[in-house]
């Protein structure tokens, strides 16, 4: 089984809808974090936790919310969906390290909004 | 100017051509370095850490020079299953406002053809 898991993998959905993506992980991992990748943009961040009690706004966070519900849980919702946050979303996992910061990624959702 | 740039490409190399790619970052303070792996339409996965000391593993070297910060990936004897987008990595410092966070470039696309 995969350590980091998200549902669902693809969504259409349309304009206004309330969307939530899952995210879980059996890593034991304390940090998550959300992505959102878009060609020729790379990866970047929408909200990261570095643990059950702990939520930061990443650098697009504007449209989206989080919930950190466990150690283990942690979704994303877009309270009111638009087209230009048709993208792929991953979701990311990290050991609280000082000095080490390699991340663990799901393998994605790809969301359309129409 | 972004945080981390990378010539997109697209690389278009025969096998067993050697390849390098380039990154540039603009935060001095930042920490620690990675290039990661994508597959198309795949999860990015670390394909290796980069230290100043310079580092190999296998066919692959990294490369990063602090005071220019810049860092390459040299791959060399490069195989068709080499081809994928190449993501240059980059983590802030304990204290700083970015640590924890990875901050990614947009990624080079190498193809390897027969």
């Amino acid at each position: 089984d995969a350590d980091v898991t998200q549902t669902p993998r693809n969504r259409i959905t349309k304009t206004g809808k309330r969307i939530m993506l899952e995210c879980s992980q059996t890593k034991g991992h304390d940090r998550m974090y959300w992505y959102r990748q878009d060609p020729g943009l790379g990866l970047r961040l929408i909200y990261y936790s570095f643990d059950v009690k702990d939520i930061n706004k990443g650098e697009i966070s504007d449209g989206y919310s989080v919930s950190r519900q466990a150690q283990a849980k942690f979704s994303l919702s877009l309270e009111s969906a638009i087209p230009n946050q048709t993208a792929l979303y991953f979701c990311a996992t990290s050991e609280a390290s000082i000095d080490y910061n390699e991340q663990f990624f799901g393998p994605g959702t790809r969301l359309t909004v129409l | 100017r972004k945080e981390v740039e990378q010539d997109p490409g697209p690389f278009n190399v025969p096998e067993g051509a050697t390849v390098a790619f380039n990154c540039t970052y603009s935060n001095s303070a930042s920490q620690s370095f990675f290039w990661y792996r994508q597959d198309c339409r795949k999860e990015p996965k670390l394909l290796m850490s980069v230290y100043s000391s310079g580092n190999e593993d296998g066919r692959f070297t990294a490369q990063l020079n602090r005071a220019s910060q810049y860092i390459s990936l040299l791959i060399r004897d490069s195989k068709l299953s080499d081809s994928a987008t190449y993501l240059c990595v980059v983590s802030g410092y304990p204290g700083g406002t970015s640590y924890g966070k990875l901050t990614f470039g947009q990624g080079t696309i190498l193809t390897v053809h027969p």
